[in-house]
């Protein structure tokens, strides 16, 4: 069964202090795995699309990379604006799973000033 | 990215009750999906909305309680039927744009309490 899972379910930051999160993914093919932000009270913003392993995305003081197994999203350098969820998403390479993304329980980040 | 507008934001509402929310695109999207985001936990997808055929529902989600409509390319409805407690959620309207990919964009959601 497909499945995505994400570490930590919280996380606190200093301003500044930079650190990464994980997205482990078990699906039968991979077309695509996603990293979206979401702030309280709203739906999830798109942030970055990745298709195969080595590739990586930057934007801002965020990168986001992908192996084989899993993902993950560095902060560089993070503000109290970056505070959010941060979820994980995949879209699996099979018939079964047409079409259908998969959304990880995400990690609440959170920077202290 | 297009923008996509849900009503109601949020509601109250009473056990029994069903409740009709809407989502709108300011473009047309081939795909239109349904997703509950129950408090504290991420998102499930409930239904893929098919324009002018019925809608695809996931596993545990049925169509005698979660109704759809997607009468165009623009426009969709989801309706929670005979509502409880348990039904008290997020409900996320989504697009994708592109066929191609899988990027997926988001409404503000519509926050149901159900009492």
């Amino acid at each position: 069964e497909d499945q995505v899972t994400q570490s930590p379910e919280a996380l606190r930051l200093q301003e500044g202090e930079s650190s990464s999160l994980n997205c482990s993914y078990t699906v039968s093919g991979l077309r695509g795995l996603f990293w979206y932000r979401q702030d309280p009270g709203k739906g999830p913003e798109f942030l970055f699309t990745l298709y195969s392993a080595g590739e990586e995305k930057e934007k801002e003081r965020l990168k986001a990379t992908l192996t084989k197994k899993e993902s993950f999203l560095h902060i560089t350098a993070p503000k109290p604006e970056d505070s959010a969820t941060y979820l994980c998403a995949v879209q699996a390479n099979s018939e079964t799973s047409y079409d259908k993304v998969i959304f990880g329980p995400g990690t609440s980040l959170s920077v202290i000033p | 990215s297009a923008v996509i507008s849900q009503k109601p934001s949020r509601d109250i509402c009473q056990r029994g009750t069903s409740l009709t929310i809407q989502c709108q695109v300011d473009s047309q999207v081939t795909m239109m999906f349904w997703y509950r985001q129950q408090p504290g936990q991420s998102l499930t997808l409930i239904a893929t909305a098919n324009q002018g055929s019925e809608a695809t529902y996931e596993s545990g989600f049925v169509i005698d309680k979660f109704p759809i409509s997607r009468p165009n390319l623009t426009f969709s409805t989801l309706t929670v039927s005979n509502m409880s407690p348990e039904d008290s959620s997020i409900y996320l309207c989504s697009v994708r744009q592109d066929a191609n990919t899988g990027e997926l964009f988001f409404g503000e959601g519509s926050r149901l309490t159900v009492l």
